[in-house]
């Protein structure tokens, strides 16, 4: 099984709800991802988490959380979120955050949309 | 630091013609090299990779890539387009010691009329 998936495929949410994103890989990869892209340019790092342990925060508002729950799972709790936040929220996996890991695979990520 | 400037955000050729998509990097250290393709409401797939091995790197869909360092490029090609072929593609640049980072450059929308 060489695939990312990610729930919902679609959101909308108002800028008072709370909602979680969800994304989940059965590679046995221990480093996974969440990007951020907006229609038109390329994706945004927002964090990496590697064995678990948040590694990387790539100064994201708080409004954002994230949750590695197991190795296999990964979260993106989402709340008190701006119209500016509406975006192709990708999820990605890798090996490690060695050099066994320079690949990273990709989910179809989640179209979120903030009223 | 590590960049990736990719020439032409649009080119457009027609079906049954030579693809070339074009990606220049600078990095401080010998990089690892990446081409993505994203087709509309898709995450990214990745095309091939770069990682000090051959220079000329063979991929998915009949795509290949060539690393010339002189140059510092590694553009994309693909001798005769289909149309499914249309799509937005990322070169990208990682390195080693900061592997978990993925550079992306700005993306290039293939267009392939029939």
């Amino acid at each position: 099984d060489t695939e990312v998936t990610q729930t919902p495929k679609h959101l909308v949410m108002g800028m008072t709800n709370k909602k979680s994103l969800k994304c989940e890989q059965h590679m046995g990869h221990r480093a996974m991802y969440w990007y951020k892209q907006k229609a038109k340019k390329p994706p945004e790092l927002m964090f990496v988490y590697s064995y678990e342990k948040l590694s990387i925060n790539e100064s994201v508002p708080s409004r954002f959380s994230p949750e590695c729950p197991n190795s296999s799972l990964l979260n993106l709790h989402l709340h008190a979120l701006q119209p500016e936040d509406s975006a192709l929220y990708l999820c990605a996996s890798s090996q490690d955050l060695g050099d066994r890991g320079l690949e990273q695979f990709f989910g179809p990520g989640t179209r979120l949309t903030v009223l | 630091a590590q960049s990736v400037t990719q020439l032409g955000s649009h080119v457009s050729v027609s079906e049954g013609a030579l693809v070339l998509l074009r990606c220049n990097y600078s990095s401080s250290v010998p990089p690892y090299l990446f081409w993505y393709v994203q087709y509309p409401n898709q995450g990214l797939q990745l095309l091939l990779k770069y990682t000090s091995a051959a220079t000329l790197v063979k991929g998915i869909n009949g795509f290949e890539a060539e690393f010339k360092k002189s140059e510092t490029s590694f553009h994309l090609t693909k001798p005769s387009a289909h149309m499914s072929d249309a799509a937005e593609y990322f070169c990208a640049v990682s390195r080693s010691g900061s592997n978990y980072k993925l550079t992306f450059g700005k993306g290039t929308l293939l267009t392939v009329n029939p």
